[in-house]
C-alpha cells in the first residue's frame, strides 16, 4: 500500500523563487528519502533523513522531518529551470511488514519558468 | 560509464508475446530491484535481489520472472504480455539491503503493448 503522499501534485514557480513540497506518511518510519525524476529519465537520489534527525541540508536543498506529524518537506531555494522535474518521497515501513523496501509517493511535478 | 543501464529503452510488442529486459550495474552494489511506474507516475516495487538471492517478491503475476546470473545483473522476463503490462520498468541498485540505502536507478524501459 502507498505510504508517502506528496503535496501539491503540481507546482509552477518563477526562476529564482523557492519551491516547497510536502510529504505525509501513515506509519512510523526509520528514514525518509527524496528523489528527483527528470522527464524520460530514472530517479536520482537527493537526500536521506533519519527518524532521529529534524533537518538536513544539501546545497540548495533543505529537508525537514516532523515524526509527530508524520510529514516531511523539501525546500529548493533559488530555483533554476534545470530544477524542473518530478520529486518523490520514499519511506520504509518502520519495523513493520515491508520494512525491507522503499515505498514511493506519486510525486510533485515542479515546473520552473525561466 | 553509465552506473545502471537497462536495455532496451523502448519495447513495443503485441499482446501475448514474451519479452525480456536486461539490467546491469557497474557500481559494485549487492542489491538490485525492479520497479513498475504506471501512467500516473506511481512507482511500485516488483522484485529485489541481494547477492543473487530473491529477497522481495511483491504481488506480481507469475508471468514476470526475474533472473540474476550474478550480482551485477538482474534481468526481467515477461511471458504472455497483456495490455495492463504497459508501463515504464525501472531497474535500480543499492550498496546494501534495506531501505536505509540510497537507490540508483536506470533510465527505464518503456513497454507498450499493442
Amino acid at each position: 500500500s502507498q505510504q508517502g503522499e506528496e503535496d501539491p501534485q503540481a507546482l509552477s514557480i518563477q526562476e529564482g523563487e523557492n519551491a516547497t513540497m510536502n510529504c505525509s506518511y501513515k506509519t512510523s518510519i526509520n528514514n525518509l528519502q527524496w528523489y528527483r525524476q527528470n522527464s524520460g529519465r530514472g530517479l536520482v537520489h537527493l537526500i536521506l533523513i533519519r527518524s532521529n534527525e529534524r533537518e538536513k541540508h544539501s546545497g540548495r536543498l533543505r529537508v525537514t522531518l516532523d515524526t509527530s506529524k508524520k510529514s516531511s518537506s523539501l525546500l529548493i531555494t533559488a530555483s533554476r529551470a534545470a530544477d524542473t522535474a518530478s520529486y518523490f518521497c520514499a519511506t520504509d515501513a518502520g519495523s513493520g511488514a515491508g520494512s525491507y523496501q522503499l515505498t514511493f509517493g506519486k510525486g510533485t511535478k515542479l515546473s520552473v519558468i525561466p | 560509464d553509465t552506473a545502471v543501464s537497462q536495455t532496451p529503452k523502448y519495447l513495443v510488442t503485441q499482446m501475448g508475446n514474451d519479452k525480456s529486459i536486461k539490467c546491469e550495474q557497474n557500481l559494485g552494489h549487492d542489491t538490485m530491484y525492479w520497479y513498475k511506474q504506471d501512467s500516473k507516475k506511481f512507482l511500485k516495487i516488483m522484485f529485489s535481489y541481494n547477492n543473487k538471492e530473491l529477497i522481495i517478491n511483491e504481488t506480481v503475476p507469475n508471468r514476470f520472472s526475474p533472473k540474476s546470473p550474478d550480482k551485477a545483473h538482474l534481468n526481467l522476463h515477461i511471458n504472455s504480455l497483456e495490455l495492463g503490462d504497459s508501463a515504464v520498468y525501472f531497474c535500480a541498485s543499492s550498496q546494501g539491503q534495506g531501505p536505509q540505502w540510497p537507490q540508483h536507478f536506470g533510465d527505464g524501459t518503456r513497454l507498450s503493448i499493442l
